[in-house]
């Protein structure tokens, strides 16, 4: 009954790396949606995509890039890992219209990169 | 801009308590949408309750209730007789006039037996 997946629960890096992360939804979403959850600053949007090939940039999208080749895929990149991009990472999808921000999410990425 | 506040980082009650978990917003638009989530230990956030600004009603399910106050620009949920299995963090989240939601920092519930 998964319906986001998130590639890796774990992942260790170091500063400088090149990290993806992986989000696969089998709902038919239009929207995904990235975000990075930090201890008493809750979630912070980096980006989200309404459309395969599209994206718009969130609230905190410096570092970040992202790809959406297909409609049920969204991937996270970090060109250049850096000890600040340390932190949770939520994958979430929904509809649009009526639907939109009922968000389904995935079980979070937690990045340490060292 | 939009804002929203949990005043509460973290909350601790014994088993069968009542907790109410609060949550203040601030947003320029008329017509907005205001959320709950809950993040159990395994991390997958689950939607709770979604309300309009339209709809001022309280609501409730079950042991879980909710008090949407336009006045005070509020939106509170309360648990009644807690269980450990509600131990969690719990999200408040706003959407405007615009696509994006906007979460609070998260109030952390802790159930004890």
């Amino acid at each position: 009954d998964v319906k986001v997946t998130q590639s890796s629960r774990y992942l260790v890096k170091r500063t400088g790396e090149k990290v993806f992360l992986e989000c696969v939804q089998d709902m038919d979403h239009e929207n995904m949606f990235w975000y990075r959850q930090d201890p008493g600053l809750g979630l912070r949007l980096i980006y989200f995509s309404y459309d395969v090939k599209m994206k718009e940039k969130g609230d905190i999208p410096e570092g970040y890039s992202v790809s959406r080749e297909k409609k049920e895929r969204f991937s996270l990149i970090l060109e250049s890992a850096s000890t600040n991009q340390t932190s949770m990472y939520l994958c979430a999808s929904s509809y649009t219209g009526l639907g939109a921000n009922v968000l389904t999410f995935g079980a979070g990425s937690r990045l340490t990169v060292l | 801009a939009q804002k929203v506040t949990q005043a509460q980082t973290e909350i601790s009650v014994v088993e069968k308590e009542d907790v109410t978990l609060d949550c203040v917003y601030e947003t320029r638009d008329t017509t907005y949408y205001l959320f709950w989530y809950k993040q159990p230990p395994s991390g997958e956030l689950v939607f709770l309750i979604r309300r309009n600004s339209f709809d001022e009603q309280n609501e409730i399910s079950g042991r879980y209730s909710w008090n949407f106050q336009k006045s005070t620009s509020s939106f509170n949920f309360t648990i009644t007789a807690s269980q450990v299995v509600d131990s969690a963090v719990y999200f408040c989240a706003l959407r405007g006039a615009g696509n994006m939601l906007t979460f609070g920092g998260g109030t952390r519930l802790m159930v004890k037996p």
